[in-house]
């Protein structure tokens, strides 16, 4: 596809289930990045993931959440056990970066919805 | 991380210019200026970035002061469509191929008829 895809783009979970948000990023786009915005707010970060760096997990909330990019391409942010505090929109980006770029502009996705009852 | 701070809203009559100011006085010499917009229930959008001289686009100029502790986004003829939040972000480099883009609340900017 052209852009970054998500899915689901809605999920609606009991809480104390575990879920799992996919991302796949443009082709070929190094890194790639998972953000959260609850209603009303800015994008708060929560992973980085670039080539084959680790990751920067700084922005996770809690161990409840991980994420996984595999082969350098898709990613899935998994939440367990899930919270109602975790309810937000989830949204992914990814951009082509190398060393020295003057631009590493992201490309967002739609984001995933998600909403714990 | 550098930090922006930017007024929580703003208000702009439609074909006015709209300036939306962000205050980055902690920024480091390599570090540039990103503007995103994000426009309701969609992702975020790339407007234009900069590191120290001005830059202009089809979609908006950047204007950085000379210390880089702040800039300006100017939309030159706001458009009802142009309604969103903007946010200013500080792209922070940690080496190789390491960026960061952290975002902060934004300007709601409105335009109005």
């Amino acid at each position: 596809g052209a852009g970054v895809s998500q899915s689901p783009s809605n999920k609606v979970t009991e809480k104390g289930k575990d879920v799992e948000l996919r991302c796949d990023p443009i082709s070929g786009h190094t890194a790639l990045y998972w953000y959260r915005q609850s209603l009303g707010q800015g994008l708060e970060f929560l992973i980085y993931f670039q080539g084959n760096s680790a990751p920067d997990k700084s922005g996770l909330p809690s161990d409840r959440f991980s994420a996984e990019r595999t082969g350098g391409s898709v990613s899935t942010l998994t939440i367990q056990r899930t919270q109602q505090e975790d309810s937000a929109v989830y949204l992914c980006a990814s951009s082509p970066q190398s060393p020295g770029a003057t631009n590493t502009e992201a490309f967002f996705g739609q984001g995933t919805r998600l909403t714990v009852v | 991380d550098a930090k922006t701070t930017q007024p929580p809203s703003m208000d702009c009559a439609e074909g006015r210019a709209a300036n939306l100011p962000c205050n980055h006085s902690t920024i480091s010499g390599n570090e540039y200026v990103y503007w995103y917009r994000q426009i309701h229930s969609q992702g975020p959008q790339y407007i234009i970035h900069g590191l120290k001289n001005n830059e202009t686009n089809e979609m908006a100029s950047l204007i950085i002061t000379e210390d880089r502790k702040s800039s300006t986004l100017i939309l030159p003829h706001a458009t009802l469509r142009d309604t969103a939040v903007y946010y200013c972000i500080v792209r922070v480099y940690s080496g190789g191929s390491n960026y960061k883009l952290t975002f902060g609340k934004g300007t709601l900017l409105t335009v109005n008829p």
